[in-house]
């Protein structure tokens, strides 16, 4: 285990559900993140917080909410999903609020989303 | 535009073999560049980070090399393993206010037997 925790790890879901992704770190970071991950694409900044505060949103579609209830829970939102939406979801965590630092990012295992 | 791009695409070894990534990117200014190694079904997970004035870092039979004045970095695998098959992320940061990381499209590495 990294450290950073993601669960379901595996997710099916039809186009009118709703349902929620969960991210949890313990590595006392002050940032988190959520990634998109597509096959042969690169990775996808979705989201970003910092300190809990969204710091940014990177033109993500409004069926898509994040919530970061607190510095160490980081939760994705989905509802009526497009079948383009299916692929693996990233929660990583940073010690500073911008990721450069030289500790780097850590990533959790990622959720695998299917939409049908 | 901030890009990196990363060769090649996909790549199949026998065990035992060495093998070299390729990393090139375009993103200014620079602060530091991460090999990240990404195990399916898994999280990323990072190999390397090496600043402006690193020329290259070992993390066992790993080796990451970078070239900041070409933009190039490659990440050598020594004595391959089957374990190794994976893919390999390049990741370039730059030095801006929002602070965000550039990611490859990553290579996938098979080791064969």
């Amino acid at each position: 285990e990294t450290g950073v925790t993601q669960t379901p790890r595996h997710l099916v879901m039809g186009m009118t559900n709703k349902k929620s992704l969960k991210c949890e770190q313990h590595l006392g970071h002050n940032a988190m993140y959520w990634y998109k991950q597509s096959a042969k694409k690169p990775l996808e900044l979705m989201f970003v917080y910092s300190l809990e505060e969204r710091v940014e949103n990177n033109s993500v579609p409004s069926r898509f909410s994040p919530e970061c209830p607190n510095s160490s829970h980081l939760f994705l939102h989905l509802h009526t999903l497009q079948p383009e939406d299916s692929a693996l979801y990233l929660c990583a965590s940073s010690q500073d609020g911008l990721g450069v630092g030289f500790d780097g990012y850590t990533f959790g295992s990622g959720t695998r989303l299917t939409v049908v | 535009k901030n890009q990196v791009e990363q060769s090649p695409q996909s790549l199949i070894i026998l065990e035992g073999k060495n093998c070299t990534l390729q990393c090139n990117y375009t993103v200014s200014p620079f602060s530091n560049l991460r090999w990240y190694k990404q195990d399916t079904g898994r999280g990323p997970v990072s190999l390397t980070i090496m600043t402006f004035s690193e020329n290259t870092k070992s993390n066992g039979r790993y080796t990451a090399t970078l070239d900041a004045d070409t933009k190039q970095s490659s990440l050598h695998i020594t004595a391959s393993q089957l374990s190794d098959s994976a893919s390999y992320i390049c990741v370039v940061s730059g030095s801006s206010n929002t602070g965000k990381l550039i990611f490859g499209q990553g290579t996938t590495l098979q080791v064969k037997p």
